[in-house]
């Protein structure tokens, strides 16, 4: 079955800094990947998503995400984080055959802070 | 383009009750996707729909809870007789086609007493 591990339940930045989120994903095939964001009260917001060609993804927010393959990898990117950036993140995996007919299966998030 | 709607907003049921939760795809959506989040969780799929089919509900508990999207109208999703662990955040999604991505509602927050 797939899944996904965000191994880092928090990190805190300072603003400026560059950020660097990880997942890992377990998967069969090509997988469909996505990270989405979530302020707290609200729903998700998706920041960028992985389906095919480039490995390197560009987003909304100045985010980008690499895949790479041998490493089972899917790692969010930011070179410079604002205080609006604090929120929880989530990278997902499409839960069927790679055609994205189904759900999403969910890591179970970063929660970002941002120091001044 | 309105986003996707989910109502109510917070929804306080006791024991035993009745919960129902209502979803409204984005315009020309005819995909729905109903997902849990427990607190300190990531979110856990429970069902697929689409227009009067349920595609997937293999996340679903087998007892209890129920989803539907008819022809006319939102998508429900239902609760009976809700118990204390049923209280958490219930998301909807939807997508326009079953490869693409999913554009997420607010959220209905279901509290159980």
């Amino acid at each position: 079955a797939q899944s996904v591990t965000q191994p880092d339940i928090h990190i805190t930045v300072s603003e400026g800094a560059s950020l660097e989120l990880r997942c890992n994903y377990s998967y069969g095939a090509t997988p469909y990947l996505f990270w989405y964001v979530q302020s707290p009260g609200q729903g998700l917001q998706l920041l960028l998503k992985y389906f095919s060609g480039d490995t390197l993804v560009q987003g909304i927010k100045g985010f980008e995400a690499e895949f790479k393959r041998s490493q089972s990898s899917f790692n969010l990117r930011k070179p410079s984080v604002h205080w609006s950036d604090a929120a929880e993140y989530f990278c997902a995996v499409e839960r069927g055959s790679g055609g994205g007919a189904d759900g999403l299966t969910f890591g179970k998030g970063t929660h970002l802070i941002i120091q001044p | 383009n309105a986003g996707v709607m989910q109502n109510p907003r917070h929804l306080v049921r006791r024991r035993g009750q009745e919960a129902r939760l209502r979803c409204s795809p984005m315009k020309g959506h005819s995909h729905v996707y109903w997902y849990r989040q427990l607190p300190e969780e990531g979110l856990k799929f429970m069902v697929y729909l689409q227009k009067e089919n349920i595609i997937d509900e293999s996340g679903m508990p087998k007892e209890r809870f129920s989803a539907e999207f008819p022809k006319e109208g939102p998508s429900i999703l239902r609760i009976q007789q809700v118990v204390r662990g049923d209280s958490a955040a219930y998301f909807c999604a939807s997508s326009p086609t079953s490869i693409d991505e999913q554009f997420f509602g607010p959220g209905t927050r279901l509290t159980v007493l």
